[in-house]
């Protein structure tokens, strides 16, 4: 099992560009999720799924989107990048026993 | 709301102290009680869980135990290692939905 993948490791945006962070799981894990993490904040929760065709909000969700077409897959989009949102971002699945983690995206917006 | 207050770090101890890390939280209900570990440029793992009150978690030598009179779910080992220097979250939630309310994580520096 490869676990959770995240692409891409690094990215550097201009403020308003668009882009999509590509997550991945291949342990059939109904719940996935989206936290950012920053400095002094520990990771906060930006939108989370409990199965194919279902997404919610969590507590930071503004300038992002999310969609769950497959269980495997649930990208986050980001629709006009803004330097707020340069951030450490973390995917994470689950089954119900506790989160695994991917290895995380640095974003930084310019 | 939920929320989770950990102690400040950053800790640096010699190896082979004992270590406590103290978390304690506010939360509607009965959450489950996490702690995960980060290590330098990788992702979050799961080092312990408790789902209810009295319980214990364990591994690797860490152990941590639901208090619901205190709130609380300190994090400790006996003995660290230098392998233990990483940064440590501990954070609740519910298991029918996996949302998670981190702290905000405390660094452990261990030195031979």
């Amino acid at each position: 099992n490869a676990g959770v993948t995240q692409t891409p490791k690094f990215q550097v945006l201009k403020t308003g560009q668009s882009m999509t962070l590509q997550c991945a799981q291949d342990m059939n894990h109904e719940y996935m999720s989206w936290y950012r993490q920053d400095p002094g904040m520990g990771l906060r929760l930006i939108h989370y799924s409990v199965g194919a065709g279902i997404t919610d909000q969590g507590e930071v969700p503004n300038g992002y989107n999310v969609s769950r077409s497959t269980t495997e897959d649930f990208p986050l989009r980001l629709l006009s990048a803004a330097p707020s949102q340069t951030s450490v971002y973390f995917c994470a699945s689950s089954l119900g026993q506790g989160m695994y983690f991917g290895p995380g995206t640095r974003l930084t917006v310019l | 709301g939920n929320s989770v207050t950990q102690m400040e770090g950053p800790v640096t101890l010699s190896e082979e102290a004992f270590l406590t890390i103290n978390c304690t939280y506010t939360a509607t209900g009965y959450p489950s009680l996490f702690w995960y570990v980060q290590y330098p440029g990788e992702g979050l793992q799961l080092l312990l869980k408790a789902t209810k009150a009295d319980d214990k978690g364990s591994n690797k030598g860490f152990e941590a135990t639901y208090r619901k009179e205190t709130t609380s779910f300190h994090l400790e080992k006996g003995s660290v290692q230098v392998s233990d220097s990483a940064v440590y979250f501990c954070a609740l939630g519910r298991l029918i939905d996996e949302k998670l309310t981190f702290g905000t994580g405390t660094r452990l520096t261990i030195i031979p």
